[in-house]
């Protein structure tokens, strides 16, 4: 079975700072993908990074970084430069080779003041 | 490019009633998904279809039925609704890569109430 944990259900970030939101997960496939996405409040579903179970290097898009540690099975996205259109719920999707479903996460609420 | 689209944007039901909710993809995907999202949780899919002519139930199936009319389009049914079927409903595609899931492209979803 698949699991993904994201412990922060809401989180505060100054505009400009850095935020990093937590994500564990569990999975028995050996290849997998991780993804991160963001749902601003008007609904929709936005693609933001995506990090494969045997890539070398931890992924990069923009002022996102998803800091992986498979050892740890964690998946942090670290956003930098918080801009207040960040706020947005984020939830941490896995996605295990020998499937074709995806096991989100609750998601973190991010919250942006100016 | 649409990317996926959805109709209706808004829906109202009452108990026992029925009716379709329709997908469309324009990026030659071949799986496409049908996911609910109830308040506080992430999205949990219903049925997917791996490529055209194939349809699998995911977690929460129950009280649903899908088609996958061509490539393109893929419909969910109520047949009799709920209450417990309030929900906004999303429509996904994608393709894959490695044998990994690619990234998923999202519709902009329905919102459901049933009365």
């Amino acid at each position: 079975a698949q699991k993904i944990t994201q412990t922060q259900p809401g989180m505060f970030v100054q505009e400009k700072e850095a935020v990093t939101l937590d994500c564990t997960y569990d999975t028995s496939d050996p290849s997998y993908g991780l993804f991160w996405y963001k749902q601003p409040s008007s609904g929709e579903m936005i693609f933001l990074i995506y990090q494969g179970s045997y890539d070398q290097q931890n992924a990069t898009e923009g002022r996102y970084s998803l800091n992986f540690q498979k050892a740890r099975k964690s998946a942090n996205l670290v956003i930098s430069a918080s801009q207040l259109g960040d706020s947005a719920m984020y939830f941490c999707v896995l996605a295990g080779a020998g499937s074709y479903q995806l096991t989100f996460g609750k998601g973190t609420k991010l919250s942006v003041i100016p | 490019n649409a990317g996926v689209t959805q109709t209706p944007k808004f829906q109202v039901l009452k108990t026992g009633q029925s009716m379709t909710l329709q997908c469309a993809q324009d990026m030659n995907h071949n799986s496409m998904y049908w996911y609910r999202q109830d308040p506080g949780m992430g999205l949990r899919l219903i049925y997917y279809s791996a490529s055209e002519g194939t349809t699998d139930k995911g977690e929460v199936p129950n009280g649903y039925n899908v088609s996958r009319l061509n490539k393109r389009e893929f419909s969910l049914r109520l047949e009799s609704a709920a209450p417990s079927q309030t929900s906004v409903y999303f429509c996904a595609s994608s393709g894959r890569l490695a044998g990994v899931l690619n990234e998923q492209f999202f519709g902009p979803g329905t919102r459901l109430t049933v009365l």
